[in-house]
């Protein structure tokens, strides 16, 4: 079964305005990762957020983490044309890392 | 200077056909990875070597084999091909020994797979 799982599955919004993906998952976790893909391309590791910690920031990006509610999400201000990729959430579980299947996000001009 | 490369970046074969996928990292990483990722974008996690020692396999068929001549190097080896192996499979490397949780894992471009 699947560790981490996003909503919503795709996202279309305007250039400028604001992305917010969310990340659930199963059981408890040492830390949570986000990474992007673009197309056709490998994924790229954005964030890590630990389980002691409930916020976290870099440049447009900001990650929140609810241990409570075993969730997560990934706000990227003032979106660009570049931004338009998958995003992935990654947890740990058995040692290893698991991927969710991604939101795939749309930048329109 | 590409940190994780793979070759070939496509790979059209026959079903039934044995075929190889490369990969390499310059990064002086302790382990290394490959994941599936299939039609739907689910990336699910195939194997882990840390210096050369096995330390994941997932339940993967036997016809999937990786190989790890020394740490930098992880190749994987795929017999008797079949049409479900379609797929884009991904190297990763990473700092961590062992336990690769807190650490941040560094992608290949992948290598498509098509089996005919």
């Amino acid at each position: 079964s699947q560790q981490g799982e996003e909503d919503p599955q795709a996202l279309s919004i305007q250039e400028g305005e604001n992305a917010t993906m969310n990340c659930s998952y199963k059981t408890s976790i040492n830390n949570l990762q986000w990474y992007r893909q673009n197309s056709g391309r490998g994924l790229v590791h954005l964030i890590l957020i630990r389980s002691n910690e409930r916020e976290k920031h870099s440049g447009r990006l900001r990650v929140t983490l609810d241990t409570s509610k075993k969730s997560s999400s990934l706000l990227i201000t003032a979106s660009r044309a570049a931004d338009t990729a998958s995003y992935f959430c990654a947890t740990d579980a058995a040692s290893k890392i698991i991927f969710g299947s991604g939101t795939r996000l749309s930048i329109r001009p | 200077d590409t940190a994780v490369s793979q070759t070939p970046k496509y790979l059209v074969t026959q079903m039934g056909n044995d075929k190889s996928i490369k990969c390499e990292q310059n990064l002086g990483h302790d382990t290394m990875y490959w994941y599936k990722q299939d039609s739907k974008k689910f990336l699910k996690i195939m194997f882990s070597y840390n210096n050369k020692e096995l330390i994941i396999n997932e339940t993967v068929p036997n016809r999937f084999s990786p190989k790890s001549p020394d740490k930098a190097h992880l190749n994987l080896h795929i017999n008797s091909l079949e049409l479900g192996d379609s797929a884009v499979y991904f190297c990763a490397s990473s700092q961590a020994s062992g336990v690769a949780s807190t650490d941040t894992q560094y992608f290949g471009p992948g290598t498509r797979l098509t089996v005919l």
